[in-house]
């Protein structure tokens, strides 16, 4: 699986966008991007995920880049809910793959 | 929505114990995993299951054991528990069907062995 960087933190506003940018430079053609969040003492909920096009659901939308080499989580309107810790996870899909977290992103929203 | 239950959210048991926890699922999923995950060394996968009855070993299975004998159901077993084996354990479950659909988790279970 290809490897993630992710800024350790971030602060948003409520009622504002927040933009999770997600930099996996050495993704392969068959792994998909994959987005999870982890509420503190909770199981990780996952989010979204994609291929190459721009994905949206009730949640967020994806945005990946052309090259695939990075995306953006966008959460339209944060909530103080949505202070959690978010993963981007690149991997190949197959049935009984394991999933592996890296550092994710810290997001504290204040309002 | 898919719903992973697991049995309990917070249990204490003693060194040596023998330990059950438990994973119902109610999307009939034919995959279903359990992991580990601990501060520092993010999550491990100890166990999964294509199916029932079926089971594969993960990263970290040494000390556990699974049982699958219905559909909906994943059992991990300590079957002498030790206090490395403190930790927060994670069920989850994905469909058999389509290769991209994700994995989803329980709110985990947080054991303590004393």
């Amino acid at each position: 699986d290809a490897k993630t960087t992710q800024p350790p933190s971030m602060d948003c506003a409520e009622g504002r966008a927040a933009n999770l940018p997600c930099n996996h430079s050495t993704i392969s053609g068959n792994e998909y991007v994959y987005w999870y969040r982890q509420i503190h003492s909770q199981g990780p909920q996952y989010i979204i995920h994609g291929l190459k096009n721009n994905e949206t659901n009730e949640m967020a939308s994806l945005i990946i880049t052309e090259d695939r080499k990075s995306s953006t989580l966008i959460l339209p309107h944060a909530t103080l809910r949505d202070t959690a810790v978010y993963y981007c996870i690149v991997r190949v899909v197959a049935a009984g793959n394991k999933l592996t977290f890296g550092g994710g992103t810290r997001v504290l929203v204040k309002p | 929505d898919v719903k992973v239950t697991q049995s309990s959210r917070y249990l204490v048991k003693r060194t040596g114990e023998k330990v059950f926890l438990e994973c119902v699922q109610d999307m009939d999923h034919e995959n279903m995993f359990w992991y580990r995950q601990d501060p520092g060394l993010g999550l491990r996968l100890i166990y999964f299951s294509y199916d029932v009855k079926m089971k594969e070993k993960g990263d970290i299975p040494e000390g556990y054991s699974v049982s699958r004998e219905k559909k909906e159901r994943f059992s991990l077993i300590l079957e002498s528990a030790s206090t490395n084996q403190t930790s927060m354990y994670l069920c989850a479950s994905r469909t058999g069907q389509g290769g991209t659909q994700p994995q989803h988790f329980g709110d985990g279970t947080r054991l303590s062995i004393l």
